[in-house]
């Protein structure tokens, strides 16, 4: 009966490094929503998976980002090359059916580009 | 595009007084409607959702909130808040269909004891 899981929790690296993030979702959600918070503002969109279907990848800001996700489990966020302004809250959602269901948050993962 | 603005990024109240969240949308199609509350180092919790029918609508933790279609509005109200309400919210939207959520930028509620 665990809900979405986030790790790692929180992630210092250098510019220039690869980072990869990872979401575990509740068991049995088809969606899973990856979404960035970063300070002072609300939640962006990243890329969304639902099922099998190709994902919406249209709200990652840069080719640096990607995304996969295996079946209906654990997908993983990379950010390639990081820069200072990916420094932000990397928050990740699981939802049983897409449109007007409630989306389970993650805690998110802190990330730090020094 | 849809877009959700919170108009006061900060709100100070004093314990047992009323408070009111403000919250408007812009969209040219329908939406569903979404009050979130994140406690301090915590994730996104559920408080409320607006998906059709009576326009006043009621969460957890004693919050309510009313869809006003003419005035694109979702405000969220508390009649009597509590030092544990101390949190940011957030007011978010989704077209109908596989969509995510647009946030607004969140307003920190700060009661006062």
């Amino acid at each position: 009966g665990a809900g979405v899981s986030q790790s790692p929790s929180n992630k210092v690296t250098e510019k220039g490094k690869d980072v990869e993030l990872r979401c575990d979702p509740i068991s049995g959600h088809t969606a899973l929503y990856w979404y960035r918070q970063r300070l002072g503002q609300g939640l962006e969109f990243l890329i969304y998976f639902q099922g099998n279907s190709a994902p919406d990848k249209s709200g990652l800001p840069s080719d640096r980002f990607s995304a996969e996700r295996t079946g209906e489990s654990v997908s993983t966020l990379t950010i390639q090359r990081t820069q200072q302004e990916d420094s932000a809250v990397y928050l990740c959602a699981s939802s049983l059916l897409a449109g007007g269901t409630e989306q389970f948050f993650g805690p998110g993962t802190r990330l730090t580009v020094l | 595009a849809q877009s959700v603005t919170q108009l006061d990024s900060q709100v100070p109240v004093f314990e047992e007084a009323p408070v009111e969240l403000r919250c408007n949308y812009s969209s040219s199609v329908s939406v569903y409607l979404f009050w979130y509350v994140q406690y301090p180092n915590q994730g996104l919790q559920l408080l409320l959702k607006y998906l059709s029918g009576s326009t006043l609508v009621k969460g957890i933790n004693g919050f309510e909130a009313e869809f006003n279609k003419s005035q694109t509005s979702f405000h969220l109200r508390k009649p009597s808040v509590h030092i544990s309400d101390t949190a940011e919210y957030f007011c978010a939207a989704q077209p109908p269909g596989n969509t995510p959520l647009v946030f607004g930028k969140g307003t920190r509620l700060s009661v006062i004891a």
